[in-house]
């Protein structure tokens, strides 16, 4: 089970971390990514850390801004947004990739509820 | 960046109705293809992943087929728990995993 928080309600050029706390499945052991959606809108894969060296991707529209991290004694996975923008606005989710060491992104076989992060100026 | 292409945008089909949606990628993905199902307020769901394996738990009246750029997600008998929105994703291309645009299933 993945459970997002940290979301909220946060002014243009602000900054807010998110979490996503795992039960029953080990993070560090996986491809682990963000996934968000606008409002009305669709899917949007933002980041991701493999599970194999900590590597971390970003899609071009967050790079520079956003930073994917992990803990592994806690077992949750982060994402620090800085320099917020409106297009930012979003539920965000985290989800986990398949296959066991995190070599490889792929599909999303477990998905957390989302947090929504909304910024207004 | 691949880009996937859903079609159609919006599908009305009638209870018990079968319904085909497509998704068409920009360049070859192989077998690398994943359907979700997402209904409002819910984070997606896997239905289908390598474009025709069904997650686990999806029921038989789910299927995939397809390779290289053409894909289609059938729903034989449309029962009343699957009018949602529909969303294709290509693992393929890692930077960046891309999903289609959606398709809307609703009732007719």
């Amino acid at each position: 089970q993945l459970v997002e928080s940290g979301g909220g309600l946060v002014q243009t050029g602000g900054s807010l971390r998110l979490s996503c706390a795992a039960s029953g499945i080990t993070l560090s052991s996986y491809a682990m990514s963000w996934v968000r959606q606008a409002p009305g809108k669709g899917l949007e894969w933002v980041s991701g850390i493999l599970g194999s060296d900590d590597t971390t991707h970003y899609a071009d529209s967050v790079k520079g801004r956003f930073t994917i991290s992990r803990h592994n004694s806690k077992n949750t996975l982060f994402l620090q947004m800085n320099s917020l923008r409106a297009e930012d606005t979003a539920v965000y989710y985290c989800a986990k990739s398949p296959r066991y060491g995190g070599y490889f992104y792929d599909y999303m076989d477990v998905w957390g509820k989302g947090t929504t992060v909304t910024v207004s100026s | 960046e691949i880009v996937m292409t859903q079609s159609p945008a919006t599908l009305s089909v009638s209870p018990g109705e079968r319904a085909t949606l497509s998704c068409r990628a920009s360049q070859s993905v192989s077998s690398n293809l994943a359907w979700y199902q997402q209904k409002p307020g819910q984070a997606p769901r896997l239905l289908i992943y390598g474009a025709s394996s069904r997650a686990t738990g999806i029921p038989a009246r789910f299927s995939g087929g397809g390779s290289g750029t053409e894909f289609t997600l059938t729903i034989s008998s449309l029962q009343s728990e699957d009018f949602a929105v529909y969303y294709c994703q290509q693992y393929n291309n890692w930077l960046p995993l891309t999903f289609g645009g959606g398709t809307k299933v609703e009732i007719k």
